[in-house]
């Protein structure tokens, strides 16, 4: 089992684009969630997907979003692209949304310039 | 959403044992005390929870105060692999685990 993956590793972009990361859940999970992680700072929840859909959303802007596809991997978007976005992007999965152990992928680290 | 106030960082020696405190004093009747680790340039990684009872897994052991507004982490023999941030998160579920900044253990040889 090859865990939570996520994809790329690392992204530069500059102020103003659109970025899309990707992350495929550990096997049997259906349940995934993303994560903003600022430098020295804990993760900050953005969105979580169950069943093609967004059941919970942090307090990020629009310009966030994202999708999970029938074999639950799940993208996510940002558009206009600030100075302010760049950090360690984490995707998480789990075999529900309750009481249930999370697993984290190694994170896309996202550089905007 | 509960607070949580955890040391910013704590020293321990490798092999001896490491109790890391979490107080969460306005928890609701329904929150589960869960703990994760992140280790440097990983992902968090889940360690443990409960509810009132103390729990014991292959990491660690939770202890948690009779009026549930503390708990602690116990680590029984500290490995040069344990040094990471610990996080104490009270959540009802893992809908949105609401991180705060952690403590940050180091682990001496």
């Amino acid at each position: 089992d090859a865990g939570v993956t996520q994809s790329p590793t690392h992204l530069i972009k500059t102020r103003g684009q659109q970025v899309t990361l990707r992350c495929s859940p550990k096997s049997g999970h259906d349940t995934v969630s993303w994560y903003q992680q600022a430098l020295g700072q804990g993760p900050q929840f953005i969105f979580q997907y169950y069943e093609e859909e967004e059941r919970q959303r942090g307090n990020f802007p629009d310009r966030f979003s994202g999708h999970q596809f029938p074999n639950y991997s799940s993208e996510l978007n940002v558009n206009a692209l600030l100075l302010g976005d760049s950090a360690l992007y984490l995707c998480a999965s789990t075999g529900g949304v309750f009481i249930n152990e999370q697993f984290f992928g190694p994170g896309t680290r996202l550089t905007v310039l | 959403d509960a607070k949580t106030t955890q040391p910013n960082s704590m020293e321990s020696n490798e092999e001896e044992p490491v109790h890391l405190p979490c107080n969460h004093s306005t928890i609701s009747g329904t929150d589960y005390i869960h703990w994760y680790r992140q280790l440097p340039s990983q992902g968090p990684e889940y360690v443990i929870h409960g509810l009132t009872s103390n729990v014991n897994n292959r990491m660690a052991s939770l202890a948690i105060a009779e009026d549930r507004k503390s708990s602690t982490l116990i680590l029984h023999r500290a490995t040069l692999r344990d040094a990471a941030v610990y996080y104490c998160i009270p959540q009802y579920n893992n809908n949105d685990m609401r991180f705060g900044a952690g403590t940050r253990l180091t682990v001496k040889p």
